[in-house]
């Protein structure tokens, strides 16, 4: 069963840069079929996909956050991390990492989460 | 972006009841579709993908359909466990988005 854990800091400051890492158990961030994926809900709303990324390093960000947004990859810690830059209040949010699974024909869909982790951006 | 809309919002019903959800793309997404479903508090969960496959342990009386633009989930016989929020998501194309949700409560 594969598990997902986020964390990271709970309070950012407005401007500075809001850092999580994802640390992925029972699975392999190398496996091939995977892409590792990041999500934000800020409170009382829906879902936004922020973007994700593959054990390769390659990468694919929302374009309403592109210019904000770094993911990297650790294959050897099994884990992998948002960096989200210049951040305001609009980006408290609660903040998923998910499995992006890419299989054959249309059998792509986001299969394990993690909890979630509540990210606050206040002065 | 691939805009998702879903209908209705929120959604009243009764244990027993039959209930469902229609979610509505901007443009064809083939059957590129998946539902998942959030209780509060708690991260969303994958219920069916490819718009009508159940994935592995859903209970069976959770069932999707349609393909092109027009989407649906249906619950059988509504279970108390099954009141919560339900998201419809696209996987056609980049960006990937959600609908809006929709609230199923407790009549």
């Amino acid at each position: 069963q594969v598990q997902l854990q986020e964390s990271g800091p709970g309070l950012v400051k407005p401007s500075e840069t809001l850092s999580l890492t994802c640390t992925v158990s029972g699975g392999s961030v190398s496996s091939g079929s995977n892409y590792w994926s990041w999500i934000r809900q800020p409170p009382g709303k829906g879902l936004e996909w922020i973007g994700h990324i593959y054990y390769s390093g390659s990468t694919n960000y929302n374009p309403s956050l592109k210019s904000r947004v770094t993911m990297s990859v650790d294959t050897s810690k099994n884990e992998f991390s948002l960096k989200l830059s210049s951040v305001t209040a609009a980006d408290t949010a609660v903040y998923y990492c998910a499995r992006y699974y890419y299989g054959s024909g249309t059998k792509e869909y986001f299969d394990y989460w993690g909890q979630g982790t509540l990210v606050t951006v206040s002065s | 972006d691939i805009q998702m809309t879903q209908s209705p919002s929120s959604l009243s019903a009764s244990v027993g009841d039959r209930v469902t959800i229609t979610c509505r793309a901007s443009q064809s997404i083939s059957s590129y579709l998946n539902w998942y479903q959030q209780e509060p508090g708690k991260a969303p969960k994958f219920l069916i993908y490819a718009a009508s496959s159940l994935q592995s342990g859903v209970p069976s009386r959770f069932s999707g359909s349609g393909s092109g633009t027009d989407f649906t989930l249906t619950i059988s016989s509504l279970q108390p466990e099954d009141f919560a929020t339900y998201y419809c998501q696209q996987s056609y194309s980049s960006p990937r988005t959600f609908g809006q949700g929709t609230k199923l409560e407790i009549k």
